[in-house]
């Protein structure tokens, strides 16, 4: 079946540090990839996607490649800010229904 | 352009009652998904609405339906609540295609007490 498999949390980082949050899937056929990002007591944002294998999305200084041959969708950023702190979540969209995975929550300390 | 509204945005019931959510798209979209997010399971995907008709379903109990209107509104109805239905009730609304990026709502906090 379809689903997405991401790094467990908590994830605390001082500011200015390097993020990277693993994001792995299965799936049938050709699916989109997403990275969607949930602040407290908000629902979720899209932060990027990528429709098609060895495209990059990119946002906010976020970005992921999809790699088709490793089923993955790693979200890394350079420099992460205390504005960051969220909850990270990956899915991917079959054509027929999104699924995401359990989130991955981020906190940076200044 | 106005984003996603839910509206209630919380809500407290007790066991045995039922509840009705709303969620209203962005303007245009006439695709609307509804999810449950708890801590335990994260986002689970409930059902997707397109045209009035519902396209997709996900593993939840008939206790759990919806509905959507001729303007794209759609309601979700949970009947005989349980203390398991405690959650954060998300919309999310696309353009036409489910495939295409969905636009979440801030959610309707429910507890069922």
């Amino acid at each position: 079946g379809n689903s997405v498999t991401q790094m467990e949390g908590p994830v605390t980082l001082s500011e200015e540090a390097f993020l990277t949050i693993n994001c792995t899937y299965t799936a049938t056929g050709y699916p989109s990839l997403f990275w969607y990002v949930q602040y407290p007591g908000e629902g979720l944002q899209l932060l990027l996607k990528a429709t098609k294998a060895d495209d990059k999305g990119s946002n906010k200084g976020f970005e992921a490649t999809y790699r088709k041959e490793t089923t993955s969708f790693h979200l890394e950023k350079g420099s992460v800010q205390v504005s960051d702190s969220a909850v990270y979540f990956c899915a991917l969209n079959t054509g027929n229904q999104f699924y995401f995975g359990t989130g991955t929550s981020l906190t940076v300390i200044p | 352009k106005a984003g996603v509204t839910q509206t209630p945005r919380y809500l407290i019931k007790t066991r045995g009652q039922q509840v009705t959510l709303s969620c209203s798209p962005i303007s245009g979209h006439r695709s609307v998904s509804w999810y449950q997010q708890t801590p335990g399971q994260g986002l689970q995907f409930l059902f997707e609405y397109f045209s009035e008709t519902q396209r997709n379903k996900g593993n939840f109990p008939g206790r759990f339906s919806g509905r959507q209107f001729s303007n794209s509104r759609s309601e979700m109805n949970v009947s005989t609540l349980e203390l398991g239905d405690s959650a954060l009730y998300l919309c999310a609304s696309s353009s036409s295609l489910p495939e295409e990026t969905q636009y979440f709502g801030p959610g309707t906090r429910l507890l069922v007490l």
